[in-house]
């Protein structure tokens, strides 16, 4: 089944602690990207990549990471989490550059930082 | 950037044809119209979108106005498991999408 998976689907942490939101593709795509949602909102852009080794900033880059050393794999890296990154992060992934605006997108991850 | 206005709210009849609107007032020539839809707290689903001409799929059609200012999101056939948040959303031409708030949909039986 063609699908954009992420790990954890929910997590709670503390201040400072390292953590990493995985998301993987089955589908080839070459673009992905990360969202975060905060309640009432849309989504904001974090990162997006639109292929190995290519990642760019979103809209709200501060306080992440991100790397794409293969083309399924594009995990989100928090180095020194805080209460403001509590959120639901959102994974996607599109065919290519060219369809980015259709994007598949990942279940959710359900971030609490304490 | 263009920006997108959408009503924040809109009940409808299951079975009735939903028609959701968008203002885009902004929009410039070459940049297209996407519509999302977001079920509860699941990752968005792709609807439709358009550029100039009107679009029909399986899920919807989108009626753009002439002078691309507006446009209206319609599904036909109304059901329960249509009630979600549609995102009207103008595309960036850097690779981005602009997300605003979304209509809540609210299908009634």
């Amino acid at each position: 089944e063609a699908q954009v998976t992420q790990n954890p689907r929910y997590l709670i942490t503390v201040t400072g602690k390292k953590l990493t939101v995985t998301c993987s593709q089955n589908m080839n795509h070459e673009y992905m990207s990360w969202y975060r949602q905060d309640p009432g909102l849309g989504l904001r852009q974090i990162y997006y990549s639109m292929n190995v080794e290519v990642t760019d900033k979103g809209d709200v880059p501060e306080g992440y990471k991100v790397s794409r050393k293969e083309k399924r794999n594009f995990p989100l890296i928090l180095e020194s989490p805080s209460p403001n990154q509590t959120s639901l992060y959102f994974c996607a992934s599109s065919l290519s550059v060219s369809s980015y605006n259709e994007q598949f997108f990942g279940p959710g991850t359900r971030l609490t930082v304490l | 950037d263009a920006k997108t206005t959408q009503p924040t709210s809109m009940d409808c009849a299951e079975g009735r044809a939903a028609n959701l609107p968008c203002n885009h007032s902004t929009i410039s020539g070459n940049e297209y119209v996407y519509w999302y839809r977001q079920i509860h707290s699941q990752g968005p689903q792709y609807i439709i979108h358009g550029l100039k001409n009107n679009e029909t799929n399986e899920m919807a059609s989108l009626i753009i106005t002439e002078d691309r200012k507006s446009s209206t999101l319609i599904l036909p056939h109304a059901t329960l498991r249509d009630t979600a948040v549609y995102y009207c959303i103008v595309a960036r031409s850097n690779y981005q999408l602009i997300w605003g708030a979304g209509t809540k949909l609210i299908i009634k039986p």
